[in-house]
């Protein structure tokens, strides 16, 4: 079984409107994170949650915003969206934060394309 | 900020044979991580070394914190091999990722 579900797996959306991605992990981990993946781009960080609160954030736009509700949650919110989101989102999560982490698990991501 | 910088690009072996990725680091990282992502897009855990080497089946890979590299070698290449493997490290609060070797096993 999936030990971090991703919702939805794959999602079409208009420029201009609103989404969310969601991310729930079952590893008890206590670090939650966001990484995008754009064609043909190396994976890019995005954020990251512990014990559900921001510790880093290298998305320069506002209109991404994570939503921690549970420890086990990191939702994504992106507003406003344009073609150049179109993406996969990756949430991972680990049981060590700070520099040393340990082990980084991934979701199976969700695919976003923006028309 | 880190800088994870993963070499080569791309990569193709014949079955039976091997070979060996390189990542390199700006500055000195606490731990490296190997993924590889199948065919379906999900990102498998290969390694997790804060130091040394680790080996697992027809992979092994070692790091060198203080030289800033980590590599992983593939031997006896298998047709399933294929996909793009990934290294990640950070010295902050999130792992940074390479750009990927593509790998490509052929009969």
């Amino acid at each position: 079984d999936p030990k971090i579900i991703q919702k939805p797996k794959y999602l079409v959306a208009v420029t201009g409107s609103e989404k969310i991605l969601i991310c729930e992990q079952y590893l008890g981990h206590n670090a939650m994170y966001w990484y995008r993946q754009s064609a043909k781009k190396p994976l890019e960080f995005m954020f990251s949650y512990s014990y559900q609160k921001l510790m880093d954030n290298q998305t320069a736009s506002s209109r991404f915003q994570p939503q921690s509700s549970k420890k086990n949650h990191l939702d994504l919110q992106i507003t406003a969206l344009k073609p150049d989101d179109s993406a996969t989102y990756f949430c991972a999560s680990s049981q060590g934060t700070g520099g040393d982490t340990g082990q980084l698990y991934f979701g199976e991501g969700s695919k976003l394309t923006v028309l | 900020g880190d800088q994870v910088e993963q070499s080569p690009s791309a990569l193709s072996l014949h079955e039976g044979t091997g070979s060996a990725l390189r990542c390199n680091f700006t500055t000195t990282m606490r731990a490296v991580q190997w993924f590889r992502k199948n065919s379906r897009g999900s990102l498998i855990n290969l390694f997790y070394l804060a130091s040394g080497t680790k080996e697992n089946g027809r992979l092994k890979s070692a790091f060198d914190s203080k030289e800033r590299y980590s590599t992983l070698h593939i031997r006896d290449a298998q047709l399933e091999d294929s996909g793009t493997y990934f290294c990640a490290a950070g010295t902050r609060n999130a792992p940074r990722f390479g750009a990927g070797t593509k790998l490509s096993v052929k009969p």
